[in-house]
C-alpha cells in the first residue's frame, strides 16, 4: 500500500510565526486531505487539497489561516500561519487512492509557546 | 452534521481479556473504517466494512456492519500489550462521498 511521507515530525515554534508543513506520497492519489487532532480529542477535517486548484475548506477553517497548496498528484503543504498557542495540535496529511480507503501519514506535533 | 458516538471512551482491561467498542449514528453509513493510532502516529487502517450484516475479520480482530447500516463493533480476542492505543471509527456517509466522520475514539489500555 502507499506510503505516506510527513515532515517535519514535530515543532516548537513562537506565537506569530508560520509553520508549513509537507507531505509526499510514494504513489499518486485521487484526494489528499488535511486533519487536525487536539489533544486528547478526535480527528478534524481542515480541508481537501485540490491538485491544481483552491482547497476546499471546512466550516471554521479559512484560506488566510491554513493556506493550502497541491501542485501534483503526490505532493501538498498545510501552513499554519500567524500561531497561537490554541494552534498546539496534531496536524494530519491523509491520502486516497482509486482503490485504497483513507492512509494517514505519522503527523507533525506543533506546540506553540 | 453527521456525528458518530463511539464507546467506550476509554478501557483499562488486563492481558488476554476480550475487547468489545461500537461506534452508532442516527445516519445510514455506506462504509464503516476502523483505525488504530498509537503514540506519536497517525491512524493505520486495520478493517474495512462495505455492506450491511458484513462481518469481517484480521487477525484477533473481527468487525461488524450494522444490518441497519447505522452501528458498526470492533471485538479483540486475547489482547496483548501491543494491542494498546487509541480505536477511532470512522463512517463513509453517501456512496462516493470523500469525507470520512470520525468517532470520538477508544483509548485501550492493558495491564499485564
Amino acid at each position: 500500500s502507499a506510503v505516506i511521507s510527513q515532515k517535519p515530525s514535530r515543532d516548537i515554534c513562537q506565537r506569530g510565526t508560520s509553520l508549513t508543513i509537507q507531505c509526499q506520497v510514494d504513489s499518486q492519489v485521487t484526494m489528499m486531505f488535511w486533519y487536525r487532532q487536539q489533544p486528547g480529542q478526535s480527528l478534524t477535517l481542515i480541508a481537501t487539497a485540490n491538485q491544481g486548484s483552491e482547497a476546499t475548506y471546512e466550516s471554521g477553517f479559512v484560506i488566510d489561516k491554513f493556506p493550502i497548496s497541491r501542485p501534483n498528484l503526490t505532493f501538498s503543504t498545510l501552513t499554519v500561519s500567524n500561531m497561537s498557542p490554541e494552534d498546539s495540535s496534531i496536524y494530519l496529511c491523509s491520502a486516497q487512492g482509486r482503490y485504497e480507503k483513507l492512509f494517514f501519514g505519522s503527523g507533525t506535533q506543533l506546540s506553540v509557546l | 452534521g453527521q456525528q458518530l458516538n463511539q464507546s467506550p471512551q476509554s478501557m483499562f482491561i488486563q492481558e488476554g481479556e476480550d475487547v468489545s467498542m461500537n461506534c452508532t449514528s442516527s445516519s445510514i453509513f455506506n462504509t464503516w473504517l476502523w483505525y488504530k493510532q498509537d503514540p506519536g502516529e497517525g491512524p493505520v487502517l486495520l478493517i474495512a466494512l462495505y455492506k450491511a450484516g458484513e462481518l469481517t475479520s484480521n487477525g484477533r480482530l473481527t468487525a461488524q456492519f450494522g444490518i441497519t447500516r447505522k452501528d458498526s463493533f470492533l471485538n479483540i480476542s486475547a489482547s496483548i500489550p501491543s494491542d494498546v492505543g487509541i480505536y477511532f471509527c470512522a463512517g463513509q456517509p453517501t456512496e462516493g462521498a470523500q469525507k470520512l466522520v470520525f468517532g470520538q475514539g477508544t483509548r485501550l489500555t492493558i495491564n499485564p
